[in-house]
């Protein structure tokens, strides 16, 4: 049971490239949800799923993309990168309603140059 | 719009010492309240949940109090430990929806 794995752990991008962070989980989790960390501001929610084809925005949805085609997967993908998206990604799932606690990942850092 | 704060945002305590952390939130219209712990370079680890209708949970040495009315909670550690050292996040549920508004975390420093 490897809970839930994030990769990669470390990306440099430069402005206006693509890219997927990916994140997986075994516990089969209904929900899933990508946050993101920036100094002095707590965890801020992007997107989150509450099952296979079913996502939704969070608080700052603008810049991201996700998409939920099986249980087990929930990428996040940066269209055009900018360097405000220089963070420390995120992603958490978990079994039910929001009276079960969340399981994380252990991050994804992102520099966008 | 709800906000959570967490006061002090740093706090450096001797070990051994009991320790009380800080977490206000301002619409009391909460479904719960989750305490974390996240070490350097990590990512998060629940501590406690509380439900709005509880007034307390505990585990271990870990106590953590909530008062809607007041819109505070308290995380209590008994006799810390440099082990203890990490950062503190609480974070509130409005509903029974899927969104956690985070605080900013106090980080804990327990020195030998």
């Amino acid at each position: 049971n490897a809970g839930v794995t994030q990769t990669p752990k470390f990306q440099v991008l430069k402005t206006g490239q693509s890219m997927t962070l990916q994140c997986a989980q075994d516990m089969n989790h209904e929900y899933m949800s990508w946050y993101r960390q920036d100094p002095g501001m707590g965890l801020r929610l992007i997107h989150y799923s509450v099952g296979a084809g079913i996502t939704d925005q969070g608080e700052v949805p603008n810049g991201y993309n996700v998409s939920r085609s099986t249980t087990e997967d929930f990428p996040l993908r940066l269209l055009s990168a900018a360097p405000s998206q220089t963070s420390v990604y995120f992603c958490a799932s978990r079994v039910g309603d929001g009276a079960n606690v969340l399981t994380f990942g252990a991050g994804s850092r992102l520099t966008v140059l | 719009k709800q906000e959570v704060t967490q006061i002090p945002a740093a706090l450096s305590v001797p070990e051994g010492e009991n320790l009380v952390l800080n977490c206000s939130f301002t619409d009391s219209a909460i479904y719960n309240l989750q305490w974390f712990r996240q070490d350097p370079g990590k990512g998060l680890t629940s501590l406690l949940l509380i439900q709005s209708s509880q007034r307390e949970q505990t585990s271990g040495r870990l106590n953590a109090s909530l008062d809607k009315s007041s819109g505070r909670s308290t995380l209590y550690i008994a006799a810390s430990q440099p082990g203890d050292s990490a950062t503190y996040l609480c974070a509130v549920l409005m509903d029974s929806s899927y969104k956690l508004i985070f605080g900013s975390g106090t980080r804990l420093l327990v020195r030998p």
